[in-house]
């Protein structure tokens, strides 16, 4: 099952603070965010393991809330560079895929 | 060192026709997947490898999609009897372990494929 992203898409300007979700109806074990510039391969941000933890990546940080299988990203005092498509994967337990969300395109403006 | 590779970057064939796209994963890693990009879409699981074996092949379309991987490295991704609806970016990513260990995987260039 398909994990669902929220928003679909969000344009910001620099500076602004942004959060995307990402929500499963699946148990989950882990979720993986990435980030893909257009014409670019994904790549990885953060990895977050059942246990509800938090991390943080520059600017960047997410979390994960296992009782209501979801997670989100949060992207503070956003710049240019930030600017993509966002996909949260998750894995449940048991499997060893990870299965994208249809991804949150979020756009920064100067 | 060097990343994921793929070969080659851009494909396109008739329809009817075989095709044969290439994955090199980073040395070392163990996990090799493959995914599928529509345009404008997210990212679709084929298949993963942990070694030469494919534990998981749940993702393919069709039995029109084979893949194989040789000593534990290169991977191939064959679609035979290619239609239109199979146009789309074909990307490989690897990994150091399996998805179920705290493991990134590292996606490549990805291939165009398009089918006319």
């Amino acid at each position: 099952q398909q994990p669902v992203q929220s928003p679909q898409a969000v344009i910001l300007r620099e500076g602004e603070d942004a959060v995307i979700n990402c929500s499963s109806s699946k148990a989950l074990y882990s979720v993986h965010w990435y980030r893909q510039k257009h014409g670019e391969a994904p790549v990885f941000l953060m990895i977050l393991l059942k246990g509800g933890e938090q991390k943080g990546h520059e600017k960047i940080s997410a979390s994960f809330n296992e009782k209501k299988q979801q997670s989100s990203l949060y992207l503070t005092a956003s710049q240019l560079s930030y600017s993509g498509t966002y996909f949260c994967g998750t894995r449940s337990q048991g499997a060893q895929k990870l299965v994208f969300g249809q991804g949150t395109r979020l756009t920064i403006n100067p | 060192g060097a990343g994921v590779s793929q070969s080659p970057s851009n494909k396109v064939t008739e329809k009817g026709k075989d095709v044969e796209l290439r994955c090199d994963p980073i040395s070392g890693h163990t996990a090799l997947y493959w995914y599928r990009q529509s345009l404008g879409q997210g990212l679709e699981f084929l298949i993963y490898f942990q070694g030469n074996s494919a534990p998981d092949k749940s993702g393919l379309p069709s039995d029109r999609f084979s893949a194989e991987r040789t000593g534990g490295s290169v991977s191939t991704l064959t679609i035979q009897r290619t239609q239109q609806e199979d146009s789309a970016v074909y990307l490989c990513a690897s990994s150091l372990g399996p998805t179920s260990g705290p493991y990134e995987q590292y996606f490549g260039p990805g291939t165009r494929l398009t089918v006319t």
